[in-house]
């Protein structure tokens, strides 16, 4: 069965300062893998995804994710964060046995920007 | 683009009445659209996953007589919390999908469903 962790509920980082979230994956075969945002009360925000190809992954507001096989992760980072990124970050795998879709969703991890 | 408009974003409504909520592709055709209850700071919970033109597939624990979902349309799938009671209340979120291995989901905005 496919799943991810983050093991972090939250982080914490200076405005300015770069901002890592973690992500690991358990897969059988090739991940596909997915990051989120998610602001309070609305839905999830596509930040980016990894399928195959480079490693490092660019996406959406400057954020970009680096897929290690070696060590099975796929941690979200961003060179200088803003304080308007404070939001809760999902990772997720998509479920190989299932065709329509679905994903696997980690616990998600609070990230707070302080000015 | 790949916009997921979901209506209402808001509802609060006495014990016993059903409750619908909209989820609508605008702007590409939802072959496969997903319905999640998220709780107060936590992950998302799925609860179906409905393919247009068929019967949604539930996920166990999931009472699909209490949660009708109809994807009548390639844009548009409907949830409908029936005879809702208190504990049903949550914040639910729908998602859509086109067709293709490497798509992501796209998500709506939510609907925080209140039932006193």
């Amino acid at each position: 069965a496919q799943s991810v962790a983050q093991p972090e509920d939250q982080v914490n980082v200076a405005e300015g300062n770069p901002l890592t979230v973690k992500c690991t994956y358990s897969v059988s075969g090739n991940p596909y893998l997915f990051w989120y945002v998610q602001y309070p009360n609305r839905g999830l925000q596509f930040l980016l995804k990894y399928i195959t190809g480079d490693n490092l992954v660019k996406g959406s507001y400057g954020f970009e994710a680096e897929f290690n096989k070696s060590q099975t992760s796929f941690h979200l980072k961003k060179p200088s964060a803003l304080v308007s990124d404070s939001a809760l970050y999902f990772c997720a795998v998509r479920d190989l046995t299932d065709s329509w879709g679905k994903l696997q969703f980690g616990a998600g991890t609070q990230v707070v920007v302080t000015p | 683009g790949a916009v997921v408009s979901q209506h209402p974003s808001w509802v609060i409504c006495k014990s016993g009445t059903s409750v619908k909520i909209e989820c609508r592709s605008l702007d590409f055709q939802a072959t496969t659209m997903f319905w999640y209850r998220q709780f107060p700071k936590q992950s998302l919970m799925l609860m179906a996953t409905s393919n247009e033109g068929s019967k949604a597939t539930y996920e166990q624990g999931v009472e699909k007589d209490k949660f009708l979902i109809n994807h009548a349309s390639l844009t548009l799938s409907t949830l409908t919390v029936t005879s809702a009671h208190p504990e049903d209340s949550s914040f639910y979120i729908c998602s859509a999908r086109t067709r293709g291995d490497n798509q992501p989901q796209h998500f709506g905005d939510g609907t925080r469903l209140s039932i006193l």
